[in-house]
């Protein structure tokens, strides 16, 4: 069975600094994996994605992530926070057999002025 | 082009009434799903619909809970005599297709209270 972890239910960074929110995943195949962003009452909106090929995925709003198979890893990356970021991050994953999208608890990030 | 729609956005109700909460697909998507996000937690999948397949009704939690599509179309999730756990968000998602790298595409969800 598949299964995702977000480790960090809050993250809180200052505005300009490193975005880093952390997502591991479990797959007895090779996984497609999602990062999802949700604004304050707001549904969710796919920030990137990570299908087969090239294993750095760039998304909208300058964020990436790295699939890192060895360590069952897909972390979220933003070189400088910016206030409009802060929204909850979801990580999920599914496989060429299911549909179903499995989807971490979620990050809350917080961004300081 | 539009997106996902959910209707309504909020929905106050009693314990114990019976409540309808409605979505409407990207046009052209065959596959519909449901989800429910309590607060502070993740998305917890509900069920699945694809064409005129058998719907997937796995992650409903009681029999409380239906719900129906038409065709390709609009599909409604219904709970029954309503309990304050089942207060939540409900989101609804369509894809074009429903396997492997297929985004899913989120309405805006439907807020539920009971009181």
């Amino acid at each position: 069975a598949q299964s995702v972890t977000q480790l960090g239910s809050h993250v809180s960074v200052s505005e300009g600094a490193l975005v880093l929110l952390r997502c591991n995943y479990s797959s007895s195949v090779p996984p497609y994996l999602f990062w999802y962003v949700q604004y304050p009452n707001q549904g969710l909106q796919l920030l990137l994605k990570y299908t087969t090929g090239a294993t750095l995925v760039k998304g909208i709003n300058g964020f990436e992530a790295e699939f890192k198979k060895s360590e069952t890893s897909f972390h979220l990356t933003k070189p400088s926070a910016h206030m409009s970021d802060a929204a909850e991050y979801f990580c999920a994953v599914s496989d060429d057999s299911s549909y179903k999208l499995i989807f971490g608890s979620g990050t809350r990030l917080l961004v300081r002025p | 082009g539009a997106g996902v729609s959910q209707s309504p956005s909020n929905k106050v109700t009693e314990k114990g009434k019976d409540v309808e909460l409605r979505c409407d697909p990207i046009s052209g998507h065959t596959a519909l799903y449901w989800y429910r996000q309590r607060l502070g937690q993740g998305l917890e999948f509900l069920i699945y619909f694809q064409g005129n397949s058998a719907p997937d009704k796995s992650g409903l939690p009681s029999d409380r809970f239906s719900a129906e599509r038409t065709g390709e179309s609009v599909s409604t999730l219904t709970i029954q005599r309503t309990q304050q756990e089942d207060s939540a968000v409900y989101l609804c998602a369509s894809s074009l297709k429903d396997r492997g790298p297929y985004e899913q595409y989120f309405g805006p969800g439907t807020r539920l209270t009971v009181t």
